[in-house]
């Protein structure tokens, strides 16, 4: 099992329409949680972090941690053509470790 | 404040070459950790560097070393290249490399590396 997973997509959904992008993580004292977003040819930028159960909401985005059945999703609202990249779910163990690992990310390609 | 730069931004080597990639962190980030990232995969860890020292090490070999300044600037240097390590080679600082930091990272746009 891999440490951080990822549906590798592409998830395609229509503008307007919420993506909801998720991520699944194996170490259960995993500590923090953090969404990039990566444009083709380009650097991750980070966009959200988590840390305590529940939602966290940052303008169009939700991020919803539930660490007892161990996953992270990221909810987008009102998708537009320009939110279409990759986006890499990282998880940070706890025990110390301060290093994130990331998924494989997640295609989403927001049509007209 | 500046962000995180790194030079060069493209870069060609034979096989069994040796190279050094560059990284400066953002203004007031003291860790740096470099990643590589092959095509249509997420980042792999290679190393953290914190106060000049390594403070975390992934599945690597030891022909991938690097150092970190005074100035919290680092460099990642391969030796003996081989075609597998064509790949995007990310620098990202945070602000803290202690336990239990949350900060996530600020990442440079990257070194695109070709093997050949």
């Amino acid at each position: 099992q891999k440490e951080v997973e990822q549906n590798s997509g592409p998830l395609s959904v229509p503008e307007g329409a919420i993506a909801s992008l998720n991520c699944t993580y194996s170490d259960r004292g995993s500590q923090s949680f953090f969404w990039y977003r990566q444009y083709s040819g380009k650097s991750p930028e980070l966009i959200m972090s988590i840390y305590s159960n529940g939602d966290k909401e940052d303008g169009r985005f939700t991020a919803q941690l539930n660490k007892a059945s161990q996953y992270v999703s990221l909810l987008i609202r009102d998708s537009q053509p320009s939110d279409s990249a990759t986006y890499l779910c990282a998880v940070k163990k706890g025990g110390g470790s301060y290093i994130p690992t990331f998924g494989r990310g997640t295609s989403l390609i927001v049509h007209p | 404040e500046t962000g995180v730069t790194q030079s060069p931004t493209h870069l060609i080597k034979t096989r069994g070459q040796q190279v050094t990639l560059r990284c400066s962190s953002q203004s007031g980030h003291n860790t740096v950790s470099w990643y590589q990232q092959a095509l249509g995969q997420g980042p792999q860890f290679i190393f953290q560097y914190y106060r000049e020292e390594e403070n975390g090490r992934g599945n690597f070999p030891p022909r991938f070393s690097g150092l970190q300044f005074p100035n919290y600037s680092s460099e990642l240097n391969v030796n003996a290249l081989e075609l597998d390590d064509s790949a995007l080679y990310l620098c990202a600082s945070s602000p803290l490399g202690t336990q239990g930091s949350n900060y996530g990272y600020t990442f440079g746009s990257g070194t695109r590396l070709t093997v050949v």
